[in-house]
C-alpha cells in the first residue's frame, strides 16, 4: 500500500553543520509531499510543499526537491542552527484520495551549539 | 486569530467506557482532520472532513470510532467500548478546502484507557 518512509533519528549535528534527512515514498498516484515540523511544546506546522515532479518547496533556509524517479522528497539545510532542533515529518496525500494524508514515523534532530 | 483548540487537553478513561473529544477549528476552515498520534510515531490519518460531510472516513479503525461535525464547524471524534490499545494523542487540524492548503494542527487530546 501508499506509504511514507523516513530516516530514523535522533539526528544530532553541531551548529552550522549541513542537515539531510531522507523521506522516500510508495504511491499508486501522483502524490503531493509535505515536510511537517514540530518544535519542542508546539504543534505541528507546514514546513514546505512540493504538489508535482521537479517541483521544489522551501522555507525557512530548508529546501526539499520533489523526485519522481527515485520516489523521494529529501529535506536539506545548509546551516543549522540550535533553533532547527525539532521532530521533522514527512507526508504525502494523493489526489485519488485527497485529504487522506499520510505521515512518516519522524525524525528527531538535535542541534548542539 | 485563534488556533486550532482541542478539548479536553487530556482524559483518563476505563476501558469499556464512553469519550468524547472535542475541536474547534480555525473560522472559516471548512477542512477538518483527525489524526492519531503514538509515540514515537507520525500521525495516523483517521477522518477527513469537508464541511458538515466526512470526505474520508477510511482510517477509522473499527466501528467503535465515530466522529460528526453537524454544523460545518466543531467536531466531535466518539470512541464507544475503548480499549487500553486506543491509548494516544488525538490530534485534530483544519485547512482551507483544497488538502494542498496548510494545516493547522491543535494541540491535541491525550487519551488515556487503563
Amino acid at each position: 500500500g501508499d506509504s511514507v518512509t523516513q530516516m530514523e533519528g535522533p539526528v544530532t549535528l553541531s551548529e552550522e553543520a549541513f542537515l539531510t534527512i531522507n523521506c522516500t515514498y510508495t504511491a499508486t498516484g501522483y502524490p503531493s509531499l509535505f515536510w511537517y515540523v514540530q518544535y519542542p511544546g508546539e504543534g505541528l506546522q507546514l514546513l514546505l510543499k512540493a504538489t508535482k515532479a521537479d517541483d521544489k518547496g522551501s522555507n525557512k533556509g530548508f529546501e526539499a526537491t520533489y523526485r519522481k524517479e527515485t520516489t523521494s522528497f529529501h529535506l536539506e539545510k545548509g546551516s543549522v542552527q540550535v533553533s532547527d532542533s525539532a521532530v521533522y515529518f514527512c507526508a504525502q496525500t494523493q489526489t485519488d484520495s485527497w485529504g487522506k494524508f499520510q505521515f512518516g514515523a519522524g525524525t528527531q534532530v538535535v542541534v548542539t551549539p | 486569530g485563534a488556533g486550532v483548540s482541542q478539548t479536553p487537553s487530556n482524559k483518563v478513561t476505563e476501558k469499556g467506557k464512553y469519550v468524547e473529544l472535542r475541536c474547534d477549528p480555525i473560522s472559516g476552515h471548512t477542512a477538518l482532520y483527525w489524526y492519531r498520534q503514538s509515540l514515537g510515531q507520525g500521525p495516523e490519518f483517521l477522518i477527513y472532513f469537508q464541511g458538515t460531510g466526512a470526505a474520508d472516513d477510511s482510517g477509522l479503525p473499527n466501528d467503535r470510532f465515530f466522529a460528526v461535525r453537524p454544523e460545518g464547524s466543531v467536531s466531535t471524534l466518539k470512541i464507544q467500548r475503548t480499549e487500553r490499545g486506543d491509548s494516544a494523542v488525538y490530534l485534530c487540524a483544519s485547512s482551507r478546502p483544497d488538502p494542498i492548503n496548510e494545516q493547522f494542527f491543535g494541540p491535541g487530546t491525550r487519551l488515556t484507557v487503563l
